[in-house]
């Protein structure tokens, strides 16, 4: 079955630090590959998606990059604010006709000024 | 402004007893979807609905039932026989397209007491 894998946080980073959340995944296929983010006590936000390899997502900021041949859609942003704080969300789905949205376990990302 | 609507925000339950959830949308959504959110397990499928009136398990759905009467409106019943009722649920709808994103309601606490 189709699986995404990130690295577990929290990531605590200072102000206008260098974000790296690494995503791997495993599918039979050629997913859609998304990032989405959770703010305390609220739903998902889409970040970000890339449908196809080579496809480079970006968002306020943040990008990241559909990487077939190391299966990787890793998340980055050059300088981290404080309202970054927020759970991080790996997802895919796959592209043809109808999926549904397979997530990984979320990286907590905490910023301090 | 279109969007999806979860509610109660908190919703408190006692043993024994069933409970609904509601999840509303008027963004013109075919597929609807249901996922239990627990500390470090990311999000997991209870039930999708792709189009009116159908409906399939996802990866969960043990001890809890839906309806889709209506193509705005998914509601979920967590029954007395789920054994640990205790999550944050959310709901989310999209466009039948694999390609596409999906969009979260605010989502429902639910505590067993």
């Amino acid at each position: 079955g189709n699986s995404v894998t990130q690295m577990e946080g929290p990531v605590t980073l200072s102000e206008e630090a260098f974000l790296t959340i690494n995503c791997t995944y495993t599918a039979t296929g050629y997913p859609s590959l998304f990032w989405y983010v959770q703010y305390p006590g609220e739903g998902l936000q889409l970040l970000l998606k890339a449908t196809k390899a080579d496809d480079k997502g970006s968002n306020k900021g943040f990008e990241a990059t559909y990487r077939k041949e190391t299966t990787s859609f890793h998340l980055e942003k050059g300088s981290v604010q404080v309202s970054d704080s927020a759970v991080y969300f790996c997802a895919l789905t796959m592209g043809s006709g109808y999926s549904t949205l397979t997530f990984g376990k979320g990286t907590m990302l905490l910023v301090s000024p | 402004d279109g969007g999806i609507t979860q509610s109660p925000k908190y919703l408190f339950r006692k043993e024994g007893q069933n409970v609904t959830l509601s999840c509303e949308q008027n963004l013109n959504h075919d597929a609807m979807y249901w996922y239990r959110q627990d500390p470090g397990q990311g999000l997991r499928l209870i039930y999708y609905s792709q189009i009116v009136n159908d409906f399939q398990k996802g990866d969960i759905a043990e001890g809890y039932s839906v309806s889709r009467e209506k193509k705005e409106s998914f509601p979920l019943t967590v029954t007395s026989a789920q054994k640990n009722p205790t999550a944050f649920y959310l709901c989310a709808s999209s466009i039948r397209d694999g390609n596409t994103e999906a969009f979260f309601g605010q989502g429902t606490r639910l505590t067993v007491v």
